[in-house]
């Protein structure tokens, strides 16, 4: 199946701080998300992204599909950003294969 | 409702007990996912229904694990003879046709 990697897997920031988190894929994939898992343990989606690049608010996604990568652009980050950050593509037949996730602590 | 729905939102079972997962998908969605994560993990594909096609069953870890989708609409997930590694929180969701993919809050079991 595809391979999807997340880096880095762990990331400490100051408050206030910009960052950028990075999803590798394998191969060619119909689509991909980006989820923030928070600390109650729900995904919530952030981008429907599966090329070009989107924002909302302080969070931005650009995805490279010829290259098969995406970035997660975090800017002026908050302790709120703080929790794990899942990458997901969808392949195949409507498949869905996750990476291992960006654990991110922010600190005040 | 609008979103993934799943119930018991937690669940607190007896080693040895069989125990009943409950998915109710976004209406419309033709593909539901079964996911399950341990504590601290990352998410770990369990099986997946798509339309009318066969399930894939692939991820599912043991033949103490079985899910049914009734009606191409409501799944559950079935976990016989329930040991202690099979606490986690499983995690349901559902998409249209490959596209955005939506996550219920999950069931978190507990074996005692």
């Amino acid at each position: 199946g595809i391979q999807v990697e997340q880096s880095p897997p762990d990331l400490i920031l100051q408050e206030g701080a910009n960052s950028t988190l990075r999803c590798n894929f394998s191969d060619s994939v119909n689509n991909l998300q980006w989820f923030h898992q928070n600390p109650w343990g729900q995904l919530i989606n952030l981008f429907y992204i599966p090329s070009g690049t989107k924002q909302n608010g302080r969070l931005s996604a650009t995805t490279v599909a010829t290259e098969r990568y995406s970035l997660l652009y975090i800017s002026s980050s908050q302790t709120t950003d703080s929790g794990v950050y899942f990458c997901a593509v969808g392949y195949g037949n409507n498949r869905l294969a996750f990476g291992k996730g960006n654990q991110v602590v922010v600190i005040p | 409702g609008a979103g993934v729905s799943q119930s018991p939102s937690n669940k607190v079972t007896e080693k040895g007990k069989d125990v009943e997962l409950r998915c109710d998908p976004i209406s419309g969605h033709t593909a539901l996912y079964w996911y399950r994560q341990s504590l601290g993990q990352g998410l770990e594909f369990l099986i997946y229904f798509q339309g009318n096609s066969a399930p894939d069953k692939s991820g599912l870890p043991s033949d103490r694990f079985s899910a049914e989708r009734t009606g191409g609409s409501v799944s559950t997930l079935t976990i016989q003879r329930t040991q202690q590694e099979d606490s986690a929180v499983y995690l349901c969701a559902s998409s249209r046709a490959n596209t955005e993919a939506f996550f219920g809050q999950g069931t978190r079991l507990t074996v005692v």
